[in-house]
């Protein structure tokens, strides 16, 4: 099973929006519902931020959003602001009680 | 409010067993979810290490699991990794947490550095 595809870099402008793909096959992101986006500050532990596709949990903020379509699930930064940069992972649940994880996104706000 | 605190040695000679304990506050891990580990290597991604259910059914990583054992010991709410045959490739930050197939609370997080 390989990982997760997604893009190495993403960049905004502050009040800007940017979407992070994932990428998977029909066996992990697109056959479940167990998709999750976590942000990773430099010398931190991951904080989840979108679960089950497009779940936030509380005190995370609406600018913060999920989708997916057919293999690709995707999480979508509004209105950017500078604590937002960061690196960013997705996840998905890849079928025989096994998860996999994508290759993390470093998100720049310029 | 569950918290999880990884505790262990950071640093493991190459061909031993690395061990870490995860202590858990705030839920009782008899009660449901499951709990599991994850590293990072430095400057890498995360990577999934397993799982463990309250019944003490456990889910490993492929392409660890030969090498891996996950143990939970409820009477003291934790759980424990141990990670046999280390290599330098193995050198990473370890976290655990609690899991639903999504991993809602981590830990910290500790080094460990396989070297001689």
């Amino acid at each position: 099973q390989s990982a997760l595809t997604q893009p190495p870099s993403a960049s905004g402008s502050p009040g800007q929006s940017v979407t992070i793909s994932c990428t998977g096959t029909s066996s992990d992101v697109g056959g479940y519902k167990y998709v999750s986006w976590y942000q990773q500050h430099p010398g931190k532990a991951p904080k989840l931020m979108i679960y089950e596709v497009t779940k936030r949990p509380s005190g995370v903020p609406d600018r913060f959003s999920g989708s997916k379509s057919g293999n690709t699930a995707s999480l979508t930064v509004s209105g950017l602001q500078a604590e937002d940069e960061a690196d960013y992972y997705c996840s998905s649940y890849a079928g025989s009680n096994n998860v996999l994880f994508g290759g993390g996104t470093k998100l720049t706000v310029l | 409010q569950v918290q999880l605190q990884e505790s262990g040695p950071g640093l493991v000679k190459p061909s031993e067993t690395l061990s870490l304990t995860c202590a858990v506050s705030g839920y009782s891990i008899s009660s449901g979810y499951h709990w599991g580990w994850i590293r990072q290597a430095p400057g890498k991604g995360l990577e999934w290490i397993g799982n463990i259910y309250r019944s003490g059914i456990t889910y490993y990583n492929p392409s660890l699991k030969s090498r891996v054992t996950i143990l939970a010991d409820t009477s003291k709410n934790q759980f424990t990794l141990k990670l046999s045959s280390v290599t330098a490739a193995d050198t990473a930050v370890y976290y655990c947490g609690r899991v639903d197939w999504t991993f809602d609370y981590w830990g910290q997080g500790t080094l460990v550095i396989v070297s001689s």
